[in-house]
């Protein structure tokens, strides 16, 4: 159990530029959450998947955001056109569905986003 | 909708003391409640979680206790360490479907020596 594992760790960007963030959750973890975290703040959720199906996205996941888990590992969020209100940390989660792991969360160190 | 309230930081201790973070949560359901740290510049690790009413989730010295009644989990801890300065993030699961967890703001504790 390698935990789960996000890259970049950080990431400069200037408005207007497209970036993109990649989450490895824990192998045998069937669901993947992302969630935004700005200063002084606790994490609000973004979308969640459960294998390659993404079951539910929040009203703060604008259609500039778009996330994907191809293979039903791991999984990617993009951020099209950036503002500078994206600048947060982006944080993923997984989850397993089994036993006392149903509703524990495990969660990554995160990418810390500053758009420019 | 689901939410958490927790007190507002920033809270300042001396080392040895007695320590007591409020949260109360509205929730739907039954809930899971959880308890997260995020040390500087580290991410979030689970520190604690009770997953029915009269649970009692510990760890590190730390616990809390699920009160359906009061709708609170509040987290603490009889004897403070410098090494337990972080930010504390009370939580709940909702468990109907996916289970995401939503989060109170935080309470950031300093703790000096």
């Amino acid at each position: 159990d390698t935990g789960v594992s996000q890259d970049p760790r950080h990431k400069i960007t200037k408005r207007g530029q497209n970036v993109t963030f990649r989450c490895d959750p824990i192998s045998e973890h069937n669901r993947l959450y992302w969630y935004r975290q700005t200063l002084g703040q606790g994490p609000e959720f973004l979308t969640y998947f459960q294998n390659e199906a993404q079951l539910e996205k929040s009203r703060l996941l604008s259609d500039r955001f778009s996330a994907e888990r191809p293979k039903g590992s791991f999984s990617t969020l993009e951020i099209q056109r950036t503002e500078q209100g994206d600048s947060a940390m982006y944080l993923c989660a997984s989850q397993g569905t089994w036993g006392g792991q149903q509703e524990t969360q495990y969660f990554g160190p995160g990418t810390r986003l500053l758009v420019l | 909708g689901n939410s958490v309230t927790q007190m507002e930081g920033p809270v300042t201790l001396s080392e040895e003391a007695f320590l007591t973070i409020n949260c109360t949560y509205t929730a739907t359901g039954y809930p899971s409640l959880f308890w997260y740290v995020q040390y500087p510049g580290e991410g979030l690790q689970l520190l604690l979680k009770a997953t029915k009413a009269d649970d009692k989730g510990s760890n590190k010295g730390f616990e809390a206790t699920y009160r359906k009644e009061t709708t609170s989990f509040h987290l603490e801890k009889g004897s403070v360490q410098v090494s337990d300065s972080a930010v504390y993030f009370c939580a709940l699961s909702d468990n109907t479907g996916g289970f995401k967890t939503i989060f109170g703001a935080g309470t950031r504790l300093f703790v000096k020596a």
